[in-house]
């Protein structure tokens, strides 16, 4: 299948500082790549979906400016997570749906970036 | 709004014991997906169905989509401690919408 790979797969960071994690897919284009959140034992959040080239959509409740994204190439998005606070930690996963083989609507995850904020 | 109900929420079970459980919705989905994920690690997807009545095989886990493509079930026979996870369904509107995920099901198999 394909690989989509997330970086750092974890991060320590003082409160008011900001974090970047990166999500690029390795063998294949993606034009759209998704940011979810998750808690403990607890399904997938989505947070937003990235579009190459253009501004991601945000979903309700998800403070854009908090949370910034950018698709720059076809391979590779950021979520930049902005003046971080305690409550921002969670686990963060980026999935990615292939250009050419993603017909059917099947994503590919990141392996994850665990965000802990002192 | 299209939500998937999957159930049931938590299941513990002894190794070599079979389990189904279940994906519904009032919805339909063009494709719907069944993902496991392991703790500290990103989702792998298992299989993806998009014809109602449609059946696939993977090893040992059975997975079947509903006739009307609401609702989807997966059966693993002879559980093993490695299927311990949580088993996530997620159905698509089409090609390039957004997947709608369940809350997970979260199996314990026990040695």
């Amino acid at each position: 299948g394909a690989v989509v790979s997330q970086h750092p797969s974890w991060v320590i960071c003082k409160s008011g500082t900001s974090v970047k994690i990166e999500c690029r897919s390795l063998d294949f284009q993606a034009t759209t790549m998704f940011w979810y959140r998750q808690f403990p034992k607890q399904s997938l959040m989505l947070m937003a979906t990235s579009n190459e080239g253009s501004k991601a959509t945000y979903e309700q409740g998800v403070e854009k400016d908090k949370f910034l994204i950018n698709h720059a190439s076809l391979t590779l998005s950021t979520l930049t997570v902005t003046s971080a606070h305690p409550e921002d930690s969670s686990f963060y996963i980026c999935s990615a749906r292939d250009d050419l083989w993603g017909k059917t609507g099947e994503l590919f995850f990141g392996e994850g970036s665990r965000l802990t904020v002192l | 709004t299209q939500l998937l109900e999957q159930s049931p929420q938590f299941l513990s079970i002894q190794e070599g014991e079979n389990l189904t459980v279940y994906c519904n919705s009032s919805s339909v989905f063009s494709s719907l997906q069944w993902y496991r994920q392991e703790p500290g690690e990103g989702p792998v997807l298992l299989v993806t169905v998009v014809t109602g009545g449609e059946v696939k095989k993977l090893k040992r886990l059975t997975f079947q989509f509903g006739d009307a493509r609401k609702d989807s079930s997966l059966h693993i026979t002879a559980a093993q401690p490695g299927d311990t996870g949580l088993y996530l369904c997620a159905g698509g509107a089409g090609a390039n919408s957004k997947l709608t995920f369940g809350k997970g099901i979260t199996l314990s198999v026990r040695p």
